[in-house]
């Protein structure tokens, strides 16, 4: 069965430190892959996307993403984060459906140490 | 940008009640989604609708049943809730096109009490 883990549920990092947030997915075929952030009170936003080509893809806010198809994973990472990157973080997996079905892993919060 | 916009952020009602969440899209989407998310649990998906008056379980859909009439409208429905549906809830819409590329668009949640 398809699924999607996030083996870390809290990481703090310093402010201006870089972060890598890890994800691993099982699925039968080549995936396509979701980033997602959540501010707190407020819903999800994409961060950015992999389905083909390039196996490092860049998003908004600064982050970008690897596939690794051997490891089967699609970490997330940024160079140097900001106090405001603090918020919770999914990875997800879309799923070969004629209605777009998502799914996500569990999260991981995100803190920052000033 | 795709405006996902629900009806309530905080949401407080009593044992037995019948509750209706309302979800509204303005970017013509086929597929909406209603999810609810616990602590520890992420998001799991309650139902889904991938056109007008058509709906589908998804994992966790026991207590709960929904109401698509128009393509931009979604509502879910509480037919009786109970303390353990107490949650924040979201709604996301998507295209349909792209078998699984299509990202999903989320509002901003529900944070529903039930006491």
């Amino acid at each position: 069965a398809q699924s999607v883990t996030q083996p870390d549920i809290h990481i703090t990092v310093s402010e201006g430190a870089s972060l890598e947030l890890r994800c691993n997915y099982s699925y039968g075929a080549t995936p396509y892959l979701f980033w997602y952030v959540q501010s707190p009170g407020q819903g999800l936003q994409l961060l950015l996307k992999y389905f083909s080509g390039d196996t490092l893809v860049q998003g908004i806010k600064g982050f970008e993403a690897e596939f690794k198809r051997s490891q089967s994973s699609f970490n997330l990472r940024k160079p140097s984060v900001h106090w405001s990157d603090a918020a919770e973080y999914f990875c997800a997996v879309g799923l070969y459906s004629s209605a777009s079905k998502i799914i996500f892993g569990s999260g991981t919060r995100l803190s920052i140490r000033p | 940008d795709v405006k996902v916009t629900q009806s309530s952020r905080y949401l407080v009602k009593r044992t037995g009640e019948k509750v209706f969440l309302e979800c509204v899209q303005d970017m013509d989407h086929e597929n909406m989604f209603w999810y609810r998310q616990d602590p520890g649990l992420g998001l799991r998906l309650i139902y889904f609708s991938y056109d007008v008056k058509m709906k589908e379980k998804g994992d966790i859909p026991e207590g709960y049943s929904v109401s698509r009439e128009k393509k931009e409208r979604f509502s879910l429905i509480l037919e009786s809730a109970s303390t353990n549906q107490t949650s924040m809830y979201l709604c996301a819409s998507s295209l349909s096109s792209g078998q699984g590329r299509q990202p999903q668009h989320f509002g901003d949640g529900t944070r529903l009490s039930i006491l």
